[in-house]
Formats: structure tokens, sequence, C-alpha cells
């Protein structure tokens, strides 16, 4: 089983919708949640992290965490086509082998 | 405050030769790492500096991928000799401290192996 598990879509939706992402990770050590955003040809940017489970909100974006289940997710509310990139989960755990696991990325386009 | 760069940014080689790629993190940041990213997949961790010291290069195929940060700034990696699945970006990134939650990617170096 893969540390962490992506949908990799493709995600095709229209200018303004709701966007949901999600992973799902196996180890219960993983204590940093963290979602990058990565346009084509660019390295990824951090977009937000957090460490507890619940919610985290940052302008349009929440990041999700539920730790009881292992799941973590991304909304995108009013969805821009400048939102158009891959979205890639990462998980960072500390003591030990501190680094940190990426999914396979999500690749989204909003349509105008 | 200048990013991670990267050079070249597009390399094309043939099988069994080699080949560099240079990274200038952050400046101020102590720590530097090197991933591969295959089309399609995420980053995977290659190999991680803490200044000029190697903390973690536990996924660096060593017989033929080696890495240096002789001053703790300036990294290259090198890949002697080159096989059709090393073809991949090579991602720099750089972080404050080792603790690497926020870490500060390049633009990457897109290798073609023919």
């Amino acid at each position: 089983q893969k540390e962490v598990e992506q949908d990799p879509g493709p995600l095709s939706v229209p200018e303004g919708a709701i966007v949901s992402l999600n992973c799902t990770y196996s180890n219960s050590a993983f204590q940093y949640f963290m979602w990058y955003r990565q346009y084509s040809r660019k390295g990824p940017e951090l977009l937000m992290y957090t460490y507890s489970s619940g919610n985290k909100e940052d302008g349009r974006f929440t990041a999700q965490v539920d730790k009881s289940s292992k799941y973590i997710s991304l909304f995108i509310r009013d969805s821009q086509p400048s939102d158009s990139a891959t979205y890639l989960c990462a998980i960072f755990t500390q003591g030990g082998s501190e680094k940190l696991v990426f999914g396979k990325g999500t690749k989204l386009t909003v349509n105008p | 405050e200048a990013g991670v760069a990267q050079s070249p940014r597009y390399k094309i080689i043939e099988k069994r030769q080699s080949v560099a790629f240079w990274c200038n993190p952050i400046s101020g940041h102590a720590t530097l790492y090197w991933y591969q990213q295959i089309l399609g997949q995420g980053p995977k961790l290659l190999i991680q500096f803490q200044n000029n010291g190697v903390v973690d290069d536990s996924q660096l195929p060593k017989d033929r991928f080696s890495a240096e940060r002789l001053k703790g700034v300036d990294s290259t990696l090198k890949i002697q000799p080159a096989k059709l699945e090393d073809s991949a970006v090579y991602l720099c990134a750089s972080s404050t401290t080792g603790l690497g939650i926020a870490q500060y990617f390049g633009p990457g170096t897109r290798l073609t192996v023919l």
C-alpha cells in the first residue's frame, strides 16, 4: 500500500464550481498535511498546511483533515481558470525519517 | 527575495551519457533537497542536505546518481551513466530549517534520455 494515495483525475469543472480534491494516507505517524499547487512546467508551490484534524481556511481554499479515517481534502470555492493546475497532497512526518511524501497529484482544469 | 534557481531548464542526452544539474537555493536556507518527478507522479525525494552534510540519501540510486553541496550553498546532482528510466523532471527545493514543512521549489530541470 502506498503511503499517500491521490486520484490523478483529470478533473474538469466550469468556472465558479466548488472543487473537492482528496487524498488518503496509510501511516498514522504522519503529522503535517500540505497541499501544493503545480502549474505546467513549474515547480510545486505550497498552498496551505495543517497539523490537526479539522478545517483550515485561506481565502477560497479550505483544507480538511480527518485523522481518524486518514483522509485529507482541499476545497476550492468559486473556482477560476487561474486555478487550473495540478494539486499535490503531501504529508510530512517527524522523528526518525523526516521527509515529505507526495501523492501523484490531481490535474484540475477550470473552464471559463 | 529570489527563488530557487536551477539550470539547465532542459536537457536531452542519450542513454549511457552523463549529465549534471545545478541548484542555487534561497539565500540563508540551510536545507536543500533534490527530488525526481516522473511524468504523472508526485515528486520523490532523492537526497536531503543540511548545510553541506547529507541527512537522507536512502532513495538515491547510488550506483549512478551522486550529489554534493560543497560549501553549504549551491548543489549539483549528477547521473552517470543515464538510463531511459531517468527521464523526469529534477526539482531542487530549500527550506529554512531541518523541519521541511515549507519547502520552496525551483522550476526544475526536464531531462529526456533517448
